[in-house]
């Protein structure tokens, strides 16, 4: 069956610092993957989207890389401030079908 | 402008009732998709609408249902519910057809707990 997987444990990291968040998939071929952050009691919030035949997107200081050898996706926070800590979800979606599916996320916190 | 907008923000019921949640789409956006989010995991896709016509549909039961109207608002109904359904039902809208893999705008959900 399909499976996301993202960091098992939360991540702590010490601001300033680079959080790199991995997510791992299996028995799925994405077209597009996406990260998402979620804060307690909100709703996702849309970050980056990256195609299977793109190796590596920026956005200020966030980078994603997208490795379909590997089925594996990197997320980047570089210069991590506090205001970083949030959960990451990243999200698979084949261009075949409208069904996206979700990671469980992972929680980063980043103390000062 | 108005984000995505979902009523009620919390609500409880019991096993075996009907509910009904409510979102609004940003002005413009023609797709809506609904979510469940049970805690500590990821949203599970359970439906997408766009122009009124379902687009895709997620692994629920067919105690769950839904619809757009013309204004492309959407309510997501569920029935006969179960302990189980207890979670966070986010809807999201998007302008395009593809909102899969498009940029989606998330509403704050709706908490919803059986009891």
């Amino acid at each position: 069956s399909q499976k996301i997987e993202q960091n098992s444990e939360a991540l702590n990291i010490q601001e300033g610092k680079t959080a790199t968040l991995t997510c791992n998939y299996t028995n799925y071929s994405p077209a597009y993957l996406q990260w998402y952050r979620q804060d307690p009691g909100r709703g996702p919030v849309f970050l980056l989207l990256i195609r299977e035949n793109e190796k590596e997107k920026r956005k200020e200081r966030l980078k994603v890389t997208f490795d379909t050898t590997l089925k594996q996706s990197l997320f980047h926070v570089t210069a991590s401030q506090p205001a970083d800590s949030a959960t990451y979800l990243c999200a698979l979606v084949r261009s075949s079908a409208s069904k996206i599916i979700f990671g469980s996320g992972t929680r980063l916190s980043i103390r000062p | 402008d108005a984000g995505v907008t979902q009523s009620p923000t919390h609500l409880i019921k019991t096993r075996g009732q009907h509910v009904t949640l409510r979102c609004s789409p940003i002005s413009g956006h023609k797709s809506v998709s609904w979510y469940q989010q049970v805690l500590g995991q990821g949203p599970q896709f359970i439906f997408q609408y766009y122009e009124k016509e379902e687009r895709g549909r997620g692994n629920f039961p067919d105690r769950f249902s839904a619809r757009q109207f013309p204004n492309y608002s959407s309510e997501l109904n569920v029935n006969a519910l179960l302990l189980g359904d207890s979670a966070l039902y986010l809807c999201a809208s998007s302008p395009v057809a593809g909102a899969s893999y498009n940029e989606q705008f998330f509403g704050p959900g709706t908490r919803l707990t059986v009891l």
